[in-house]
This record gives C-alpha cells, structure tokens and sequence, in this order.
C-alpha cells in the first residue's frame, strides 16, 4: 500500500522558514496536496497539485517536488502557523486517497 | 459562500450503528464528488469514503469496507454515512469534504465507540 512518510514534528522561530517533507515510492509520478488542521477547527487546502496555492492562501507558503519527495515551505513563520501540516496524494492503482501522518509545527 | 454542515455524531456502543449526515450550500451540491474523512485521536487524517456526484459510483478504505456505506440525496443537498459494526478504532471526527483535491471541509463530528 502507498506510504507518505512526513516528520512527525518541526520546531520553528517567528521569521524564520519551516520546510516539511513528504516522502513516497510513487510521488514523483503523482500530484500532492497540503492542508493545514489547527486544533478544533476543520482542514484547510494549503497547497495542491505540488505547488499551486489556491485562493486566499498566503505567499508564504509554497510547494515544491523532486523525485521522491515533496516539500512544503512556511516563510517568515507566524505564530498563527502553528498547526498540524499533512500531504496526501491520490493512489490510481487502489483508487485510494493517502495521507501522510502529519507534522506538528511549533513555533517557538 | 461553500458551507457543508456534518451531524449525527455520538457516544455508541462497541458493534452499534449510527449515521452521519453532511448538509452542503452556497455550491450546485449535485455536481461534486464528496468524501468523508476522519481523524482520530492522537492520529492523521484518514479518507474513508467518495460517493461520485450522482451516486453511480462508491469507493471505500479498506479498514471500513462492508461496514460502512455513503450514500447522497442530491435534492435534499446531503451526504451520509452509515456506519455498522462499530469499534472502538472508528472513534474519531468526521469530517465530509468536497471535491479532488478537498478543497472545502465541514467542522467535523465526533464518533465516539465505547462501552
């Protein structure tokens, strides 16, 4: 089965840029999605198709894909991104959506 | 504006059954795939099922498959999901999101299965 392996926690400075990563075997081929949950409230679609930013989200963040990996970047971090950061991608072969487990970002 | 509103969610016993329930608006609802999606506690996110936008076609995660079906009234705007043989593993918020990628999500309901 399709596994997204992300980190499961990420410490950050106001100002600063957190990167998350998001490995799979099949990535490279397949397009990546990003949502950010902060606790109680539903997800947000952050990133998709690998680096498309819909509207309403902030240039700060972005996306990015080489070979296996994926990557989302949080430029000049706020306090308010503190949040739980997931990818997930569509498996065409199973007809599955996958979702990384999640990173927690804490911004110190 | 694109609202979708979950219901339904409650305290059930191990093997029970309950049914959730997504009301959408502010969006032509019949013409959109719609997923549930969960999060248990302490874990990631976790698709569980897609209904095609006129109910044709069903897919569901392993972990929920025979147990769990979604079904849609697109005349009444809403989503469901009937849950059967619930575990304790199912605790979790349903979430009910529409579109690929999931572009727009409901706040949630909480399944809780316990004795």
């Amino acid at each position: 089965s399709y596994i997204l392996t992300q980190p499961p926690s990420l410490s950050v400075a106001p100002g600063e840029t957190a990167s998350i990563t998001c490995g799979g075997n099949n990535i490279g081929g397949d397009s990546v999605h990003w949502y950010q949950q902060k606790p109680g409230q539903a997800p947000v679609l952050l990133i998709s198709y690998d680096s498309d930013r819909p509207s309403g989200i902030p240039e700060r963040f972005s996306g990015s894909k080489s070979g296996n990996t994926a990557t989302l970047i949080i430029n000049r971090v706020e306090a308010g991104d503190e949040a739980d950061y997931s990818c997930q991608v569509w498996d065409p072969s199973s007809d599955d959506y996958v979702f990384g487990s999640g990173t927690w970002v804490t911004v110190l | 504006e694109v609202h979708l509103v979950e219901s339904g969610g409650d305290l059930v016993q191990p093997g029970g059954s309950l049914r959730l329930s997504c009301v959408g608006s502010g969006f032509t609802f019949g013409t959109y795939f719609m997923h549930w999606v969960r999060r248990a506690p302490g874990k990631g996110l976790e698709w569980v099922s897609r209904i095609h936008s006129d109910g044709s076609r069903k897919t569901y995660a392993d972990s929920v498959k025979g147990r769990f079906t979604t079904s849609r009234d697109n005349a009444q705007n809403t989503l469901y999901l009937q849950m059967h043989s619930l575990r304790a593993e199912d605790t979790a918020v349903y979430f009910c999101s529409r579109g690929d990628p999931f572009e727009y999500w409901g706040h949630g309901t909480l399944v809780t299965v316990s004795s």
